[in-house]
């Protein structure tokens, strides 16, 4: 049971050029979510999925847009990538909404822009 | 809306020692609470989780918590260190709804042989 799946694990790109951060979840969870963290600043959500077929944004939407391509796959993607993008990606998942619900978390993406 | 704060973005015990990492949150409504361990280049893993059931939690790898609403925190303590503990460590409080899980900044904890 693999959990949760992001590739790529490490990226470095230049000031302005496009990428998309792949997540794929295993366990039939019905919420996924992208988080960046940066030190001294803890996790920080950028976009939600509650369900399929819906997206919200979080605490820093900013640079980022999303696609949630069906109930396994909650995609990131930066559009044209600026320094201040750099940052630890995280995608989670969660059975549902409930509050109390943990989450479980990938392995990270680690971005660097140049 | 809610907020977490952990006290110490760093701390160092020996080996054997008591661990105590502190959380204190800002609620106006009974929350739910939760400790995370990264351990290095992993993501995040569930530790423990306070849901009103008890105010005393335990969780994972000897790990517990005491929740206590009239300190408005709910720090992390585990009896004796071991040096596989050593990872960061976030606080976290549930801010209503699906989206509005909030995190401490992490507090990074260091075991001295």
């Amino acid at each position: 049971n693999a959990g949760v799946t992001q590739t790529p694990k490490f990226q470095v790109l230049k000031t302005g050029q496009s990428m998309t951060l792949q997540c794929a979840q295993d366990m039939n969870h019905n919420s996924m979510y992208w988080y960046r963290q940066d030190p001294g600043m803890g996790l920080r959500l950028i976009y939600y999925s509650a369900s399929e077929g819906t997206t919200d944004k979080g605490e820093v939407p900013n640079g980022y847009n999303v696609s949630r391509l069906n109930k396994r796959e909650f995609s990131l993607r930066l559009e044209s990538a600026a320094p201040s993008q750099t940052s630890v990606y995280f995608c989670a998942s969660r059975a549902g909404e409930s509050e109390w619900r943990e989450l479980f978390f990938g392995e990270g993406s680690r971005l660097t822009v140049l | 809306a809610q907020s977490v704060t952990q006290l110490g973005s760093h701390v160092s015990v020996s080996e054997g020692a008591l661990v105590l990492l502190r959380c204190n949150y800002s609620s106006s409504v009974p929350p739910y609470l939760f400790w995370y361990v990264q351990y290095p280049n992993q993501g995040l893993q569930l530790l423990l989780k306070y849901t009103s059931a008890a105010t005393l939690v335990k969780g994972i790898n000897g790990f517990e918590a005491e929740f206590k609403k009239s300190e408005t925190s709910f720090h992390l303590t585990k009896p004796s260190a071991h040096m596989s503990d050593a990872a960061e460590y976030f606080c976290a409080v549930s801010d209503g709804g699906a989206q509005k899980l909030v995190f401490g900044q992490g507090t990074r904890l260091t075991i001295n042989p």
